[in-house]
């Protein structure tokens, strides 16, 4: 079968750096996503990634490595804002994507 | 910014009721997608869509059914509602960029009694 491992929940503290691990088994690999849900709220999309190594974009990071099937969300300077669920999501052989149950993260002051 | 809309936001509704949930997109994306997400849960694909009068059913049904004879528009319909389908229903819809990222409505939740 096909599935996404993420930690359930996670918690850091304002101003201090977060990493997010997912791994993934799926049939095939055509792109990673991470996408932020914040509480009773639609996903956003954050990153993506189809190759192996680190697309930055400001506070946030996407790493990607396929041969080991795992990706990380780094997220620096954290701010209270960002606490939300963040949600792992590949896109397999068929280009349908299979999704994480996602990771929430509590920001402390 | 997306431009992607769902009503109603929030319906209670009782067992055995027909129900339509409504999403459309003003950004002429071909792709529209339904999941269903419960609290804490992974997203469900329960249809999809590529283009009018396209329309296939993903890994959760939940005895529903889509129709898309408009690019902008993609309902979902309950014939018959179950406490069962309670859940939260997001639509979204994708373009032609090499990702294909998602853009997701702000969901429709349901209640059914």
């Amino acid at each position: 079968g096909q599935n996404i491992d993420q930690p359930t929940e996670m918690t850091a503290t304002e101003g201090a750096i977060v990493q997010i691990n997912c791994t993934y088994q799926t049939s095939g690999f055509n792109g990673l996503f991470w996408y932020q849900q914040h509480a009773g709220e639609a996903p956003t999309f954050l990153s993506y990634n189809v190759l192996d190594g680190l697309e930055e974009k400001g506070r946030f990071s996407s790493f990607l490595s396929r041969s080991k099937g795992y990706s990380y969300l780094l997220l620096k300077e954290l701010q209270m804002k960002d606490s939300a669920s963040y949600l792992c999501a590949v896109k397999d052989s068929n280009y349908q994507l299979i999704w994480g149950a996602g990771t929430k993260l509590i920001i402390k002051p | 910014e997306a431009d992607i809309y769902q009503t109603p936001r929030y319906l209670v509704i009782g067992t055995g009721k027909k129900i339509t949930l409504e999403c459309s997109q003003t950004m002429g994306h071909d792709k529209m997608y339904w999941y269903q997400q419960d609290p804490g849960m992974e997203l469900h694909l329960i249809h999809y869509s590529y283009g009018v009068n396209s329309t296939e059913k993903g890994d959760l049904s939940s005895e529903s059914t889509v129709s898309r004879i408009r690019t902008e528009h993609f309902p979902l319909t309950l014939e018959s509602a179950r406490p069962s389908h309670t859940s939260q229903y997001l639509c979204a819809s994708t373009g032609n960029r090499e990702s294909g990222e998602l853009f997701f409505g702000e969901g429709s939740r349901l209640t059914v009694l």
